[in-house]
């Protein structure tokens, strides 16, 4: 199975900074990336896949990058609707998800 | 719009059942694959069962293989899940979740979740 380790679990920023959020594979995945955004009782909403294409819809403060075991996604300027959690998912041999960053006011 | 709701989530004792369902709409719900996942406090997102558009393949995690049986009825855009032997690791919130064509890959789309309690 293929592991996908998320750095940091969690993470206090102030609204207008530029927070990076790290996700680690256990094998190589290419580029096969995706990133979700959950507020609490809410759906999950994808922001981002194959590694750094944008969902439409979703503001360009949000951006990936990153290939073969190492993936970031960047938010450059916080604001207040993006305080939530984080996940990355790999889906190149089944689908396996990151723990979690939890991005927090400061 | 994209809609995807859960259902039929509940407080169940070990080794019991409960069957999920997901109601689908403002997509053509027989031309997309479909997929549980769960989230628990401990663990984060973890992937349960996936399903082709057609309902012919199926795919689970080990840890449900054999207990869970995932199923759609494409005629009323309908994803269901229906646990049985339920165990305690069970209790999660369950997302039903839409691919963004026939082929699963990752999810464009996710309904609200349905608690299950397994206690």
């Amino acid at each position: 199975d293929i592991q996908m380790t998320q750095s940091p679990s969690t993470l206090a920023a102030f609204v207008g900074d530029r927070v990076t959020i790290t996700c680690r594979a256990s094998h190589n995945i290419g580029k096969w990336v995706a990133w979700y955004q959950h507020r609490p009782g809410k759906a999950p909403h994808l922001l981002i896949y194959e590694t750094s294409s944008l969902k439409s819809g979703v503001p360009s403060r949000f951006s990936g990058g990153g290939s073969g075991t190492e993936f970031t996604l960047t938010i450059s300027s916080l604001q207040p609707e993006d305080f939530a959690t984080y996940y990355c998912q790999q889906y190149t041999n089944s689908w396996t998800f990151g723990q979690g960053t939890t991005v927090e006011i400061k | 719009e994209v809609h995807l709701l859960e259902s039929g989530g509940g407080l169940v004792q070990p080794g019991g059942s409960l069957r999920l369902s997901c109601a689908g709409s403002g997509f053509i719900f027989d031309t997309y694959g479909m997929a549980w996942v769960r989230r628990t406090p401990g663990r984060g997102l973890e992937w349960v069962s996936a399903i082709s558009a057609t309902g012919r393949t199926t795919y689970y995690a080990d840890s449900v293989r054999g207990r869970f049986i995932i199923s759609r009825d494409n005629s009323n855009s309908t994803l269901f899940l229906q646990m049985n032997g339920l165990r305690v690791e069970d209790t999660a919130l369950y997302f039903c979740a839409k691919a963004p064509e026939r082929i699963i890959a990752f999810f464009d789309y996710w309904g609200p979740g349905a608690l299950v309690t397994v206690s």
